[in-house]
């Protein structure tokens, strides 16, 4: 099992442009959850899903989007890139109680 | 409203030694669940230990425990023995909602030292 996987790994962006981050979990698990860690702070919620079809707003939603069009893929898309959306993005998916993390996007918008 | 709240920002402590860090949480749900989390500095997010608020029994997993103290509504980990790997940011979090998302605190940095 390759677990949770996001691409790419780094990317900058300019002001302004669009990207879709990607991940893909292999667990078959229903939940997904799309988090961003600022500099010296804990993970903050942008965006979840329990199953295909079904997404909802976390904390931080505002810039973001996302869809699930099946269970193994749950890309975050972010329009017009702003400086404060410099980040790094983790996505993970849960079964029960434990949670599995990808390994991080680390994005800055200059 | 969720909250945690990690005071700690900063630990230090020798190697071989225990290190207790800590977690205070709020909530008004009967039904929540609380973990840590290691971040080292590579970035990845590591989980280290699980508690149910239903859980009798402190949770422990090989060199952790938690210490849960629901009434004061803390989740302190506690490392035994500690190594030079253990160097790392630890997050507590809490599960919330019905999509078992996490509300995490802001962590606390651990440096082992020989």
């Amino acid at each position: 099992n390759a677990g949770v996987t996001q691409t790419p790994k780094f990317r900058i962006l300019k002001i302004g442009q669009s990207m879709t981050l990607q991940c893909t979990q292999d667990m078959n698990h229903n939940y997904m959850y799309w988090y961003r860690q600022d500099p010296g702070m804990g993970l903050k919620l942008i965006y979840y899903s329990v199953g295909a079809g079904i997404t909802d707003k976390g904390e931080v939603p505002n810039g973001y989007n996302v869809s699930r069009s099946t269970t193994e893929d749950f890309p975050l898309r972010l329009e017009l890139a702003a400086p404060s959306q410099t980040s790094v993005y983790f996505c993970a998916s849960s079964y029960l109680n434990e949670q599995f993390f990808g390994p991080g996007t680390r994005l800055t918008v200059l | 409203a969720q909250k945690i709240t990690q005071t700690q920002p900063g630990m230090f402590v020798q190697e071989k030694e225990a290190v207790t860090l800590d977690c205070t949480y709020d909530t008004s749900d009967q039904s929540y669940g609380l973990f840590w989390y290691k971040q080292p500095s590579s970035g990845e997010m590591i989980f280290l230990i699980y508690q149910g608020s239903y859980d009798e029994q402190n949770a422990t997993e090989g060199r952790y425990s938690l210490n849960f103290q629901k009434a004061r509504k803390s989740a302190n980990l506690v490392i035994s023995a500690s190594q030079l790997g253990d160097s790392a940011m630890y997050f507590c979090a809490m599960r919330v909602g019905s999509g078992y998302a996490l509300n995490f605190g802001k962590g606390t940095s651990l440096l082992v030292t020989p």
